[in-house]
């Protein structure tokens, strides 16, 4: 199956500078990849997704990094708010009619005003 | 709009004991999941149904069984409850055409 590695565990930075999470994943057929912001409480939620046929997504002030050949995929934030504070996941799966999302052990961003 | 919801939200159980966690979506999707979440590891997939009437097994299903009631429903059974099961459980619903999956709010369940 699908192994997906996410660094760092913990990672703390300042308001308004930028946070960078890193995923990597072992199964090359992998072709959807979701990033989830889970809040204290509450479940995992989408904040964006990458597919594999395309390098970079942005969102306003998060974007997404995929390097196939590298089998890595990364989130950016810039600009971080003391609401940007939270658990993030990556995933990977095989984009099809039903997918098995494999994920990421998670990523707690503390956002310090 | 309710989305996904698990009931119950919390729960303490003795070792041995069982108890069914519910999942309903009233988001008409096919897809539903059950997944545990620990601490440093992330979710881990302990069963799914790709549709009605179907269900297997995910990463993790020792321990556990799962029924498909419905389109909307898709509960997780303990049969007898081990402390190796206090986690935080997950439903999750997808659709064929967005590929998003919907999580609900989750259970957080003790084993003492």
């Amino acid at each position: 199956g699908e192994n997906v590695e996410q660094h760092p565990s913990t990672l703390s930075v300042q308001e308004g500078d930028s946070a960078v999470i890193k995923c990597t994943y072992s199964d090359s057929a992998s072709n959807y990849f979701p990033w989830y912001k889970q809040e204290l409480g509450k479940g995992p939620q989408l904040i964006i997704d990458i597919r594999s046929n395309v390098g970079e997504k942005k969102d306003q002030r998060i974007a997404v990094t995929l390097n196939k050949t590298a089998k890595h995929f990364s989130l950016h934030i810039t600009e971080t708010q003391p609401e940007d504070s939270a658990v993030y996941f990556c995933a990977a799966s095989k984009s099809s009619n039903f997918n098995k999302f494999y994920f990421g052990s998670g990523t707690k961003l503390n956002v310090k005003p | 709009n309710a989305g996904v919801t698990q009931t119950p939200k919390f729960q303490v159980l003795k070792t041995g004991q069982s108890m069914t966690l519910q999942c309903a979506q009233d988001m008409n999707h096919n897809s539903m999941y059950w997944y545990r979440q620990d601490p440093g590891m992330g979710l881990r997939l302990i069963y799914y149904s790709a549709s009605e009437g179907t269900t297997d097994k995910g990463e993790v299903p020792n321990g556990y069984n799962v029924s498909r009631l419905n389109k909307r429903e898709f509960s997780l059974r303990l049969e007898s409850a081990a402390p190796s099961q206090t986690s935080v459980y997950f439903c999750a619903s997808e659709s064929i055409s967005n590929t998003e999956a919907f999580f609900g709010q989750g259970t957080r369940l003790t084993v003492v």
